[in-house]
Order: structure tokens, then sequence, then C-alpha cells
């Protein structure tokens, strides 16, 4: 059965706190990962998008990496304004779906 | 470039009660989808509009249905409204519905509660 997992479900940072946000995911063949950011009251707001074991993306203080079984969403010295809830999903080869985990819910402290 | 825009924002139904939802894109994109978001769940797909003229059940149809009215437009309606339908919806397009590179793109969402 195709499955998304992401942990930890929620993660409290001080500003300036490096850490990195897990994707594990199980599908029949990739053609595609998603990562986006929510924020409360809103739509998911498209981040990356990797094809391939090996690749990598960045994007200000963001990096997503991707192997075989699992995506990484690297925060480098995270600020305030990156709370949010970040979504990961996977997209089965042959098929229109994505596959969304629960998100991880990230809390930058001032 | 407004993207994908949802009305309403906000509704209070009885259980019983029938509406749609409207959704609409501008970014001339084929393929359009309905999904609902509920607390530990993550989003589930309703329908998806594969392209104009098209529409196919997603992962948790039942309650719903739906209208590629045209290329920009695809609604969501629920005929018999009920307390398990309370969620946030949200309507999300991309340019086709298969290949890495066909992003989907979501619209604000529409905050749901049937009493």
């Amino acid at each position: 059965e195709d499955q998304v997992t992401q942990s930890p479900e929620a993660l409290r940072l001080q500003e300036g706190e490096s850490s990195s946000l897990n994707c594990s995911y199980t599908v029949s063949g990739l053609r595609g990962l998603f990562w986006y950011r929510q924020d409360p009251g809103k739509g998911p707001e498209f981040l990356f998008t990797l094809y391939s074991a090996g690749e990598e993306k960045e994007k200000e203080r963001l990096k997503a990496t991707l192997t075989k079984k699992e995506s990484f969403l690297h925060i480098t010295a995270p600020k305030p304004e990156d709370s949010a809830t970040y979504l990961c999903a996977a997209a089965p080869l042959g098929t229109y779906k994505y596959i969304f985990g629960t998100g991880t819910r990230l809390k930058v402290l001032a | 470039n407004a993207g994908v825009t949802q009305t309403p924002k906000f509704q209070v139904l009885k259980t019983g009660q029938s509406m749609t939802l409207q959704c609409a894109q501008d970014m001339n994109h084929n393929s359009m989808y309905w999904y609902r978001q509920d607390p530990g769940m993550g989003l589930r797909l309703i329908y998806y509009s594969a392209s104009e003229g098209t529409t196919d059940k997603g992962e948790v149809p039942n309650g719903y249905n739906v209208s590629r009215l045209n290329k920009r437009e695809f609604s969501l309606r629920l005929e018999s409204a009920a307390p398990s339908q309370t969620s946030v919806y949200f309507c999300a397009s991309s340019e086709g519905a298969g290949g890495p590179w066909n992003i989907q793109y979501f619209g604000a969402g529409t905050r749901l509660s049937v009493l």
C-alpha cells in the first residue's frame, strides 16, 4: 500500500537552531516527491519537487534531499517566519495521485 | 494573477442541507482536484478531473459529486450534508495529471461545518 509518513509531528526550534524534517515513503515507483508549506488558515504552497535519488534542491534557508526511501527538509538557521506546517507528498508512477503525509508543525522561537 | 480561487471561504450547514463549493483557476491548467483535510489524516483526494469533460473518483468520493464546468471551473457538491463532512476543502490544479513536472497548486480552502 502506498504510504507517506512524516516525522516529527511537531518541532520547536530556537531562532538559528538548524534541524531536519523527515518524510518516509512507500510507493510503487516514484514519479515525484513534493514539499509544501502550509500556513494556518491557508492552502499548501509549493516549495520543491524531487525526481530521483541523490537529487537536492535549495531555496533560501531550506534544502530538500531525496533517497530511495526518504526525503529530508533541512532548515538552516531558521527564523520565526519559517514557522508553518511542512507537508510532503509522493506521487506514484502511472497515476494522477499525490499521497500526502500528515505534516510536521514547525515553530521557530525568537 | 489569482491562481486558484475558492468560494465560499467559510460555510455552516445543517445536516441534510446541500451546497456547492466553487473553484476556478486562471493558469490555463488541464487538471483539477478536490481534497479534504482533517486533523491527523493529511490531505485526501475526493475527486479529480484530468482534463475538461472528464472526472474520476479519488480516495474518499462517497457523499460528493463534481462537475467540470469548463477548463477553468471545477465544482464540488454535497447533496445531503453529514457531520462527517465537516472539514477543510481544498481545490488544486496542475498543468497535467502525470509526470513529476505536474505540480499541483492549491487554493486557500473552504472551511465547512455541518451541524
